[in-house]
């Protein structure tokens, strides 16, 4: 099984829906995120959660919303999408950064792509 | 605010020469890592180098290696015996270790490298 999985791999949505993208990780990382990727523009963060009752905004939450339902969960809202929110989703996790050898790497998941018509 | 620039949106290589892929960044910070991640058509970001600022010496990673030069603020990649399953999006990133960005991972737009036999 994969480190890091995503739900749903793939959905279509329509105007004004909510969709919720979940993902789980077995790594036992502490830190989680989510990121979207347009081309163009590379991946941008939305949200991050550095332990279960910590919520960060990240460069483009309006329009998101996230919950850290445990270590291993996070998810990701679109509580009334809109086109423009076509994009690819990536979770990934990393660990808490105090050892500087091997910190900070970031484990990511296969992506969630979502089409809002 | 972290930036990083990546001013190639497309690059060719032969089949076993080699490649360089420029990024340039920009941050107030000493202490940070930089990264080069590999997108390939399935999607899946995958880690392909890391390096600490505080190292002098350029990472490695069999046939990729980086050209780190902190005082410019440039990290290049380069590829060498270019092989068919190195063809995908290429993207730099960096992260600071501490302050209110920790985990924030920036991304630049990518590079689009493309592998002819």
């Amino acid at each position: 099984d994969a480190d890091v999985t995503q739900t749903p791999r793939n959905r279509i949505t329509k105007t004004g829906k909510r969709i919720m993208l979940e993902c789980s990780q077995t790594k036992g990382h502490d830190r989680m995120y989510w990121y979207r990727q347009d081309p163009g523009l590379g991946l941008r963060l939305i949200y991050y959660s550095f332990d279960v009752k910590d919520i960060n905004k990240g460069e483009i939450s309006d329009g998101y919303s996230v919950s850290r339902q445990a270590q291993a969960k996070f998810s990701l809202s679109l509580e009334s999408a809109i086109p423009n929110q076509t994009a690819l989703y990536f979770c990934a996790t990393s660990d808490n950064g105090q050892a500087f050898s091997g910190a900070n790497v970031l484990t990511f998941g296969a992506g969630s792509r979502l089409t809002v018509l | 605010a972290q930036t990083v620039t990546q001013s190639q949106p497309e690059m060719s290589v032969q089949e076993a020469e080699t490649v360089t892929l420029s990024c340039t960044y920009d941050t107030s910070e000493s202490d940070y890592y930089l990264f080069w991640y590999k997108q390939p058509p399935s999607r899946q970001m995958i880690l392909v180098i890391r390096q600490e600022a505080y190292k002098q010496q350029n990472a490695t990673e069999n046939r990729f290696s980086v050209n780190f030069q902190k005082a410019a603020k440039s990290f290049s990649l380069k590829i060498s015996d270019s092989q068919l399953g190195d063809a995908a999006m290429y993207f730099c990133a960096s992260l600071l270790r501490y302050g209110g960005s920790q985990g924030n991972l920036i991304f630049g737009k990518g590079t689009k490298l493309s592998v002819k036999p």
